[in-house]
């Protein structure tokens, strides 16, 4: 049970460049976020999705797309890479209703340059 | 809009003493649910407790304790007989029956010494 799957786990990219951020869940999960996390400011919602097809705005979505073809996979992308966007990338997944938690990939490390 | 609050950035406490980690959140729901999540160095989100808004009981996981107070809108933690190892960085969220989003508080980071 391989529960969420990020790749890659480190990048560096440089000033203008695009690249997509991969998530995979196999738990069938209807939800699936992304988190920017950067010191002192907690993790912050991208982007959300609350089924396939389905996807909505966060806290902090500038610069960044996501689409939801089917419920195993949440892509984020990069259109044009900004030094301001280095940081910790998580994806997260939950079942609908209240009392589940979301359940966290590992993470992706994020460098402008 | 619903908002987490977590106003310690830093807590040190000894070992085997007691914390409270302060949480406290806004929102226009009446049904939520009020998520505790630890972040150790190895940067994982490790699930600890969870509250429902309608729970009538504060929520215990082994150590782990939330005391809910629904009027004054607080959720904050309780550890009892800390550990070297709850060194970490500890989050408050929230989900709304709503938009079922999860939204994160800035954290504190939690030293315990030795």
């Amino acid at each position: 049970n391989a529960g969420v799957t990020q790749t890659p786990k480190f990048q560096v990219l440089k000033t203008g460049q695009s690249m997509t951020l991969q998530c995979a869940q196999d738990m069938n999960h209807e939800y699936m976020s992304w988190y920017r996390q950067d010191p002192g400011m907690g993790l912050r919602l991208i982007h959300y999705s609350v089924g396939a097809g389905i996807t909505d705005q966060g806290e902090v979505p500038n610069g960044y797309n996501v689409s939801r073809s089917t419920t195993e996979d949440f892509p984020l992308r990069l259109l044009s890479a900004a030094p301001s966007q280095t940081s910790v990338y998580f994806c997260a997944s939950s079942y609908g209703g209240l009392n589940y938690g979301y359940t966290f990939g590992s993470g992706t490390r994020l460098t402008v340059v | 809009a619903q908002k987490i609050t977590q106003t310690q950035p830093g807590m040190f406490v000894q070992e085997k003493e007691a914390v409270t980690l302060d949480c406290t959140y806004d929102t226009s729901d009446q049904s939520y649910g009020l998520f505790w999540y630890k972040q150790p160095s190895s940067g994982e989100m490790i699930f600890l407790i969870y509250q429902g808004s309608y729970d009538e009981q504060n929520a215990t996981e082994g150590r782990y304790s939330l005391n809910f107070q629904k009027a004054r809108k607080s959720a904050n933690l309780v550890i009892s007989a800390s550990q070297l190892g709850d060194s970490a960085m500890y989050f408050c969220a929230m989900r709304e029956w709503g938009a079922q989003k999860l939204v994160f508080g800035q954290g504190t980071r939690l030293t315990i010494n030795p």
